[in-house]
């Protein structure tokens, strides 16, 4: 199984709601990774957990809570979301986070609209 | 800081050959990625280059100068459903985790 999973591939919501974005992986993959990415723009990266440890937050605003349960799951909670935040919002996982051939595995996605 | 170039739009005709640029500025070098993607669907690995030279797989190869700081990627035998965004992107030199600092993508769009 080589394949990284997200649910729910679109969501549309309020400002005022609460909501999860869910990555799912079975490779044995111990870093697993949130990225936000806007039309025609590169992937922009949010998170990183290593081990189930968040190692890197690259200063994403609290409105965005990740979670790491266990090594094959990763969560994004949302609350309080802006327009602006409306974007694909991609999973990525690979072996682990520091070897020197470390190929990340995309999932397809989930499609946030914040109105 | 760290800085990826890449050319923002190419267009090629289908079964011909193109090459996309990728030369980057950073302060330490642990790796280049190519990574293909198509509209509204997830980023898919294609190559990965640390040493000089190139790399062959199938249609596709990608090459690395690491004094120079460029790379490209070749496509030969173009198909129509090569038409999608490739991303360059380079590890962190410091290897934060794995984090990959990416170009902001070539859109490649290939004609009949």
């Amino acid at each position: 199984d080589t394949e990284v999973t997200q649910t729910p591939k679109h969501l549309v919501m309020g400002m005022t709601n609460k909501k999860s974005l869910k990555c799912e992986q079975h490779m044995g993959h111990r870093a697993m990774y949130w990225y936000k990415q806007k039309a025609k723009k590169p992937p922009e990266l949010m998170f990183v957990y290593s081990y189930e440890k968040l190692s890197i937050n690259e200063s994403v605003p609290s409105r965005f809570s990740p979670e790491c349960p266990n090594s094959s799951l990763l969560n994004l909670h949302l609350h309080a979301l802006q327009p602006e935040d409306s974007a694909l919002y991609l999973c990525a996982s690979s072996q682990d986070g520091g070897s020197s051939y470390n190929e990340q595995f995309f999932g397809p996605g989930t499609r946030l609209t914040v109105l | 800081g760290q800085n990826i170039d890449q050319p923002t739009e190419m267009t090629a005709t289908e079964g011909a050959i193109v090459q996309i640029n990728c030369t980057y500025q950073t302060s330490g070098f642990n790796g280049l990625f190519w990574y293909q993607q198509h509209a509204g669907e997830a980023p898919t690995f294609l190559s990965y280059n640390v040493l000089d030279g190139l790399e062959e797989k199938g249609r596709f190869s990608s090459f690395l100068s690491r004094s120079k700081g460029y790379s490209y990627l070749l496509l030969k035998e173009l198909q129509m459903k090569d038409s999608a965004s490739y991303l360059c992107a380079v590890r962190d030199p410091y290897n934060q985790g794995g984090k990959l600092i990416f170009g902001q993508g070539t859109e490649l769009s290939v004609k009949p």
